[in-house]
């Protein structure tokens, strides 16, 4: 079965700071992964996606993914965050061809302090 | 506009008692899913249904039913088997792309909180 670790579970970042999250799935196959971001009280929103091609991918907010195939790794980067980046953040990995469900990580806390 | 709804936002329940949270999209997708989310659990997989009138167990289904009667709606049914049901419920959907679901991002409703007192 599919697995998906993200390794932090609490980050704790001032604002301007770099940001990197970590996030590595378990399936051998061809993968789609995806990121994404609940805000408090609100629902959870797409971040960004990785399908195929360029494996660097850009997504909305100033976030950015590295898809590396070898290290079976999906991280997720910000230059600078910002106050308003504070929220829980998921990765998630699907297979490429057939129906299956999303699968999740247990998620990241993301708390950035003025 | 297109979205998925779920109601109620928040739900309180006796212990003992089913209860059944709604789930509707006008997204026209295919496939929709409910998930649990505990803090610290990530979310979890309770069923899915990819088909009308089809649908099947996830990783944590006991205690729970569901029912796909119309592609719109598939309504999540707490019983009073699930242990511990106290959660945020998610409801999801997702469209195809040729004849599958792999290439495509899943679409999240607001959530609904249950609580059992």
């Amino acid at each position: 079965a599919q697995s998906v670790s993200q390794h932090n579970h609490h980050v704790i970042l001032s604002e301007a700071a770099s940001l990197e999250l970590g996030c590595n799935y378990s399936y051998g196959g061809t993968v789609n992964l995806f990121w994404y971001v609940q805000y408090p009280g609100q629902h959870l929103q797409l971040l960004l996606k990785y399908f195929s091609g360029d494996p660097l991918v850009k997504g909305i907010k100033g976030f950015e993914a590295e898809f590396i195939k070898s290290k079976f790794s999906f991280n997720l980067r910000k230059p600078s965050v910002q106050w308003s980046d504070t929220a829980e953040y998921f990765c998630a990995v699907s297979r490429n061809s057939g129906n299956t469900p999303l699968v999740f990580g247990k998620g990241t806390r993301l708390s950035v302090i003025a | 506009d297109g979205g998925i709804t779920q109601s109620p936002k928040y739900l309180f329940r006796k212990e003992g008692q089913n209860v059944t949270l709604s789930c509707e999209q006008n997204l026209n997708h295919d496939a929709m899913y409910w998930y649990r989310q505990d803090p610290g659990q990530g979310l979890r997989l309770i069923y899915y249904s990819q088909i009308v009138n089809d649908f099947q167990k996830g990783d944590i289904a006991e205690g729970y039913s569901v029912s796909r009667e119309k592609k719109e709606s598939f309504p999540l049914t707490v019983t009073s088997a699930q242990k511990n049901p106290t959660a945020f419920y998610l409801c999801a959907s997702r469209g195809r792309q040729g004849s599958y679901l792999g290439n495509t991002e899943a679409f999240f409703g607001q959530g609904t909180r249950l609580t059992v007192v």
